[in-house]
């Protein structure tokens, strides 16, 4: 089978650092993906991990270390509109689909 | 960049209803499209595996003759629930990609469904 554990919430203030860990455990796997999703909205895309190491755009960066199947999301200078559910995906399996993680809420307080 | 219209974005009915949702992909040939589901504060969980002109791949406990999906086109996929009751009010999400399992999925806007 196939699971992607992540913290459920974090909360931090404007301007912070925060980073979400994301484990996995898959059966094939072709990379590690980021997705923003805001409340009532479709998830989208922030970055994506094929090979080991630091991907960076902008104020998000995400890392992976393959050989420990572990990711994390970055997200520096946070702002309000920063407060939403981030999920790490994984594109695995024998179609390669993308299944996503348990998600983490990130709440920014002023 | 790839756009996947999702229609409707909401609707309501009334139970035993049959709903139906259609996934067109704008400006590329989806040769493949995913249908999710996600309950309220909850994660996307992967309903079905669709490639055109193909029975489409359910995953374990989504019951395919209560979900029905159709992809007869390299544009539009539909996914219909049958005789919907309240358990199956949820937000409905497609996603598709182009041809080559290395490439990219590309989400609709989804659908909330909620079953009175």
């Amino acid at each position: 089978g196939q699971s992607l554990e992540q913290p459920s919430e974090v909360t931090a203030v404007e301007g912070a650092i925060v980073q979400i860990n994301c484990t996995y455990q898959t059966s094939g796997f072709y990379g590690l993906s980021w997705y923003q999703q805001h409340d009532g909205g479709a998830p989208t895309f922030l970055s994506y991990n094929g090979l080991d190491g630091l991907e960076e755009t902008g104020r998000f960066s995400s890392f992976l270390s393959r050989s420990d199947s572990y990711g994390y999301l970055l997200l520096q200078e946070l702002q309000m509109k920063d407060s939403a559910s981030y999920f790490c995906a994984v594109y695995g399996g024998a179609t390669n689909k993308l299944i996503f993680g348990t998600g983490t809420l990130l709440a920014v307080q002023p | 960049g790839a756009v996947v219209s999702q229609h409707p974005s909401w609707v309501i009915c009334k139970s035993g209803t049959s709903v139906k949702i259609e996934c067109r992909s704008l400006d590329f040939q989806a040769t493949t499209m995913f249908w999710y589901r996600q309950f309220p504060k909850q994660s996307l969980m992967l309903m079905a595996t669709s490639n055109e002109g193909s029975k489409a791949t359910y995953e374990q406990g989504v019951e395919k003759d209560k979900f029905l999906i159709n992809h007869a086109s390299l544009t539009l996929s539909t996914l219909t629930v049958t005789s919907a009751h309240p358990e199956d009010s949820s937000f409905y999400i497609c996603s598709a990609r182009g041809a080559g399992s290395n490439q990219p999925q590309h989400f609709g806007d989804g659908t909330r469904l909620s079953i009175l």
